[in-house]
């Protein structure tokens, strides 16, 4: 079946540090991909998305590539803030609205001043 | 923005007792969704609910689960009887209808600890 995988369980940088999550996918077609983030005591919230290959997803300095070819949805940010601290989820869609959500198991980000 | 509130925020309960986790989704939202995160783990899709009917449910929806939407009040998982294996997060979204994922909003969850 579908699958999303994220390497990285825990990332921990410095302000100003260049981040990089990866994710991978598996499914057949083209799933939309998506970011959530997800700060402590709330619940995940949509970052951004991209629903076909080499679409740029992005939002708030942080931006993701499809890429179909590697099957990869990579989360980038170039400087990342203290205030970026939080749990990272990559996600694809499914169903027939494309409103249901695979899950990767979440990268946290922890980002020292 | 808009809010999914979820309540209580921590429920500990014994094994084979009744459990019902509330779930009040943004006002003008139509579909309702129940997601299980076991610690350490994936979360996972388990139901979707419109227009006071199941849609579409997971093999993590077992015959113990209920959900159900009492006149426009909150929306409810209702788990009867609790085992162990539900010991989770069960996390609470809404959205609107014909709208891909980018509308969904979750809630902050309810941590279910079944002992």
């Amino acid at each position: 079946g579908d699958s999303v995988t994220q390497t990285e369980g825990q990332v921990a940088l410095s302000e100003e540090d260049f981040l990089t999550i990866h994710c991978n996918y598996s499914a057949s077609g083209y799933p939309a991909l998506f970011w959530y983030v997800q700060y402590p005591g709330e619940g995940p919230q949509f970052l951004f998305r991209a629903s076909r290959d080499k679409e740029k997803g992005s939002s708030r300095g942080f931006e993701a590539t499809y890429d179909k070819g590697t099957t990869s949805f990579h989360l980038r940010k170039a400087s990342v803030q203290e205030s970026d601290s939080a749990v990272y989820y990559c996600a694809l869609g499914y169903g027939s609205s494309g409103n249901k959500l695979i899950f990767g198991i979440g990268t946290l980000l922890s980002v020292k001043p | 923005g808009p809010k999914v509130l979820q309540i209580p925020s921590h429920q500990i309960i014994d094994m084979g007792q009744m459990v019902t986790l509330n779930c009040d989704p943004v006002s003008n939202h139509l579909y309702f969704y129940w997601y299980k995160q076991i610690l350490g783990q994936q979360m996972e899709f388990l139901v979707n609910f419109y227009n006071g009917k199941v849609m579409e449910k997971s093999k993590l929806f077992k015959d113990q689960f209920s959900v159900e939407r009492p006149d426009g009040s909150y929306f409810t998982l209702k788990i009867q009887p609790t085992a162990l294996e539900d010991s989770a997060v069960y996390f609470c979204a809404s959205s609107l209808p014909g709208e891909g994922a980018e509308t969904l909003y979750f809630g902050s969850g309810t941590r279910l600890t079944v002992l």
